[in-house]
């Protein structure tokens, strides 16, 4: 069946490190794959998205890449931050019959950033 | 700045009740979801809608229903309500760009907890 899901229920990360953030899909029809940030107290914000004929698309410190071939999506945060800590969602964007678009989320990672 | 606002960011209600839980979005934008998010579950999808006075079913509609009579309100309804609809409640917001993936607006959820 259909599913977007994580690698990791939490990640701990050292300030200034790199930060690599790992989903994984099982459907090979999504049009698109995005990253969404959800800090305490807060509902999930947009970070990054990719199409899916893409393998690679950087942002202001974030890069998300996509493996098509496992089925694989990473999201990539360089000099991790404090204000990084949050849970981090994948999420894959398919149309459906009717002309719809519909999302699906994985069931997110934790970021803990270490000061 | 845009915004989605929930009426309420903490409720306690008992079983059996009727519950209102009212989103606005000042985005003009045509669609509309509600989400639960639950530990361990990651968000899913409840209802949607995409336009004024239409709605779809999610992957978990039982148990609620939806309304929409003006394209910023989108209301979500809890006939009797239950203890295991105790959860965190999400609204979100977007716009069908052509090629885009349809980035969603959440707003800060509302806890609701069912005694």
């Amino acid at each position: 069946g259909e599913s977007v899901g994580l690698h990791l229920p939490t990640l701990s990360v050292q300030e200034g490190d790199n930060s690599i953030i790992n989903c994984a899909y099982s459907n090979s029809a999504s049009d698109y794959f995005i990253w969404y940030k959800q800090e305490s107290g807060k509902g999930p914000q947009f970070i990054i998205d990719i199409r899916s004929n893409m393998d690679k698309r950087q942002g202001q410190r974030v890069t998300v890449l996509l493996n098509k071939t496992v089925k694989h999506l990473s999201l990539q945060i360089a000099a991790t931050q404090p204000g990084d800590s949050a849970v981090y969602f994948c999420a894959e964007n398919r149309e459906r019959s009717g002309g719809y678009q519909k999302v699906t989320f994985g069931t997110g990672t934790k970021l803990q950033v270490i000061p | 700045d845009v915004k989605v606002t929930q009426s309420s960011r903490y409720l306690v209600k008992r079983t059996g009740e009727k519950v209102f839980l009212e989103c606005v979005q000042d985005m003009d934008h045509e669609n509309m979801f509600w989400y639960r998010q639950d530990p361990g579950l990651g968000l899913r999808l409840i209802y949607f809608s995409y336009d004024v006075k239409m709605k779809e079913k999610g992957d978990i509609p039982e148990g609620y229903s939806v309304s929409r009579e003006k394209k910023e309100r989108f209301s979500l309804i809890l006939e009797s309500a239950s203890t295991n609809q105790t959860s965190m409640y999400l609204c979100a917001s977007s716009s069908p760009l052509a090629g885009g993936s349809n980035e969603q607006f959440f707003g800060p959820g509302t806890r609701l907890t069912v005694l």
